[in-house]
């Protein structure tokens, strides 16, 4: 079973540049979240969304959007990357609050 | 202001003993909270959780013991394998005050099980 799917899996990003992370699911879940996972900080969470068509602000929004406009898909969009953004990025989703998360496999960004 | 605090940034045990890995909260509105572990280059996988109305879960080896009063909750890993080393992330769930869904997370831990 795939379970959560990220795209890439690794990318070198230009300063000032725009790119979007993918992230899609085939559990059917209805909530999705991203986090950033940084060394010393351990997994913040950038932005959730509890629904299709909901998306709400986490621990670490700016410099970051997202939108869901279906149940499978939850992609991260970073409008004008900064260098601040090299992260370790993680889509996630689960069946709701309360529920166990169930993460991809990361996507590493570098932004030069 | 970190909610959930792992202050054991690394532990080194010897294959075969008991593993225990400590967790303090401070957000009393926490009601649900889980252990993921998490191998290089990987996502991280769930591990094991506790309700709020538990005091102890157990699943084979992995027992997560949670102290409500003292906002605590630990996890012992018995035996310990050398499949353990990673790191070890503490979790929870609950309405946090600032509006924001999804889990809150420590530092994570980085377990070591010498041969």
């Amino acid at each position: 079973t795939a379970g959560i799917t990220q795209a890439p899996t690794s990318q070198i990003l230009a300063a000032g540049r725009s790119m979007t992370l993918r992230c899609t699911q085939d559990m059917r879940h209805n909530a999705m979240y991203w986090y950033r996972q940084d060394l010393g900080l351990g997994l913040r969470l950038i932005h959730y969304s509890n629904t299709a068509g909901t998306t709400g602000k986490g621990e670490v929004p700016d410099g970051y959007s997202v939108s869901r406009a279906n149940t499978d898909d939850f992609p991260l969009t970073l409008a004008s990357a900064v260098p601040s953004q090299t992260s370790v990025y993680f889509c996630a989703s689960s069946d709701g609050r309360g529920q166990k998360a169930f993460f991809g496999q990361g996507t590493r960004l570098t932004v030069v | 202001d970190q909610q959930v605090k792992q202050n054991s940034p690394s532990l080194s045990v010897q294959e075969g003993r008991i593993s225990i890995l400590n967790c303090d909260y401070t957000n009393s509105m926490f009601d649900y909270f889980l252990w993921y572990k998490k191998y290089p280059a990987e996502g991280p996988t769930f591990l094991i959780s506790i309700s709020s109305i538990k005091d102890k879960n157990e699943d084979g080896r992995f027992t997560v013991f949670l102290n409500k009063s003292a906002k605590h909750l630990s996890l012992h890993i018995v035996p310990s394998q050398p499949g353990d080393s990673a790191v070890y992330f503490c979790a929870a769930s609950g309405y946090s005050g600032g509006g924001a869904d999804g889990l809150t997370f420590g530092k994570g831990t980085h377990l070591i099980i010498q041969p």
